[in-house]
């Protein structure tokens, strides 16, 4: 089974600090998104990579960046955290033109910014 | 106008009833349509594709009508285990195979 992990479940860090959450899945996807969740809002997607060194921005990039250095790994940086990014953050990852095959999610990593 | 809409509930039925969700979307270039299922504090997982044809997977019957742009899910002789969040999924046109989720229709199913 495809496999999609991410570092940490839960993760409360201080308005202004620099945050990463990390994500690796282990079958060779090209495609990789970050979402966050929120209750009424749904997921939203912030950016996506199609490729190593390659990203997209999505719908609410904002106060985001991203790193895929390696095809395995995509990174979501805060770069400076506040209490808006208080949400649940979700990576997925699928092949191109898979999305008929379903989208593998991670477990979320449920971030608090106090 | 959110992108892809769906009442969010909860739908509270007993064991055994058959329940119905609706969804809208506004982009009628969309290309393709999905259910996904997402439990309590859990990650969402895929239920079924939408095709125009309609398909059925067992208890779960998925609808699409492209002229009105919404989506169906029927389930019929619901089960406790049936109890979850279900999420209305959009593929835009333009490639990466981006989803669009809606915001989610809560299901709750008792005794």
């Amino acid at each position: 089974d495809v496999k999609v992990t991410q570092s940490s479940r839960y993760l409360v860090k201080r308005t202004g600090e620099k945050v990463f959450l990390e994500c690796v899945q282990d079958m060779d996807h090209e495609n990789m998104f970050w979402y966050r969740q929120d209750p009424g809002l749904g997921l939203r997607l912030i950016y996506f990579s199609y490729d190593v060194k390659m990203k997209e921005k999505g719908d609410i990039p904002e106060g985001y960046s991203v790193s895929r250095e390696k095809k395995e790994r995509f990174s979501l940086i805060l770069e400076s955290a506040s209490t808006n990014q208080t949400s649940m953050y979700l990576c997925a990852s699928t092949r191109p033109g898979r999305a008929n095959y379903g989208y593998t999610f991670g477990s979320g990593t449920r971030l608090t910014v106090v | 106008r959110k992108e892809v809409e769906q009442d969010p509930g909860p739908f509270n039925v007993p064991e055994g009833a058959t329940v119905a969700f609706n969804c809208t979307y506004s982009n009628s270039a969309s290309q393709s349509f999905f259910w996904y299922r997402q439990d309590c504090r859990k990650e969402p997982k895929l239920l079924m594709s939408v095709y125009s044809s309609g398909n059925e997977d067992g208890r779960f019957t998925a609808q699409l009508n492209r002229a009105s742009q919404y989506i169906s899910l029927l389930i019929r002789d619901s089960k406790l285990s049936d109890s979850a969040t279900y999420l209305c999924v959009v593929v835009p046109s333009g490639g990466y195979n981006k989803l669009i989720f809606g915001a989610g229709t809560r299901l709750a199913v008792h005794p």
